[in-house]
């Protein structure tokens, strides 16, 4: 099966600064690689996705990148805020539409703390 | 709008105990998933389910049952607690158009 690892585990930047999170994952098979953002006490929120025959999707300071050939796939955050502060979750998975977008492999998840 | 809605928020069962996490969406998703949540390891697909009747196996159903009998709902029955399952429970629905999965807040539930 799919196996996603994500680093780092934590990541602590100043207000302003940059943020990457890298995950990589085994299967070459997988074609849909979403990004989550969960806030304390909250389930998980979808902030981007990125589908396998793109490489490179930008939403706002929020942006994504793949490389299918390595196998890895990043998220960057520009001028980061305090609201950012949150845990980060890559995930992985061969969609092929219905129900296969929902079944993903979870990276461990980064916690990122924005500092004021 | 309520979403997704999970209910108890938190429960502590004993070794051997039994239980039903609920869970009720309101957006009219045919598809609806019970993911659980271990620190420092990410989220694990438990069950999911296309639509009412249809319940199929995650990565780590054991343990665990499902049923759908409406679009709604989709229950989440623990048979014979254990602590291994001490765990944080997410409900998750979607729908065909996109990969987008909407959760609930969590159940957290802790075995002793």
């Amino acid at each position: 099966g799919e196996n996603v690892e994500q680093h780092p585990s934590t990541l602590s930047v100043q207000e302003g600064d940059s943020a990457v999170i890298k995950c990589t994952y085994s299967d070459s098979a997988s074609n849909y690689f979403p990004w989550y953002k969960q806030e304390l006490g909250k389930g998980p929120q979808l902030i981007i996705d990125i589908r396998s025959n793109v490489g490179e999707k930008k939403d706002q300071r929020i942006a994504v990148t793949l490389n299918k050939t390595a196998k890895h796939f990043s998220l960057h955050i520009t001028e980061t805020q305090p609201e950012d502060s949150a845990v980060y979750f890559c995930a992985a998975t061969r969609g092929a539409g219905g129900t296969s977008y929902g079944k993903l492999t979870f990276g461990q998840g980064t916690i990122l703390t924005v500092h004021p | 709008n309520a979403g997704v809605t999970q209910t108890p928020k938190f429960r502590i069962l004993k070794i051997g105990q039994s239980m039903t996490l609920q869970c009720t969406q309101d957006m009219n998703h045919n598809y609806m998933y019970w993911y659980r949540q271990d620190p420092g390891m990410g989220l694990k697909l438990i069950y999911y389910s296309v639509g009412a009747g249809i319940t199929d196996k995650g990565e780590v159903p054991n343990g665990y049952n499902v049923s759908r009998s409406t679009t709604e709902d989709f229950p989440l029955r623990l048979e014979l607690a254990a602590p291994s399952q001490t765990s944080v429970y997410f409900c998750a629905s979607s729908t065909a158009r996109t990969g987008e999965l909407f959760f609930g807040e969590g159940s957290r539930l802790t075995v002793l």
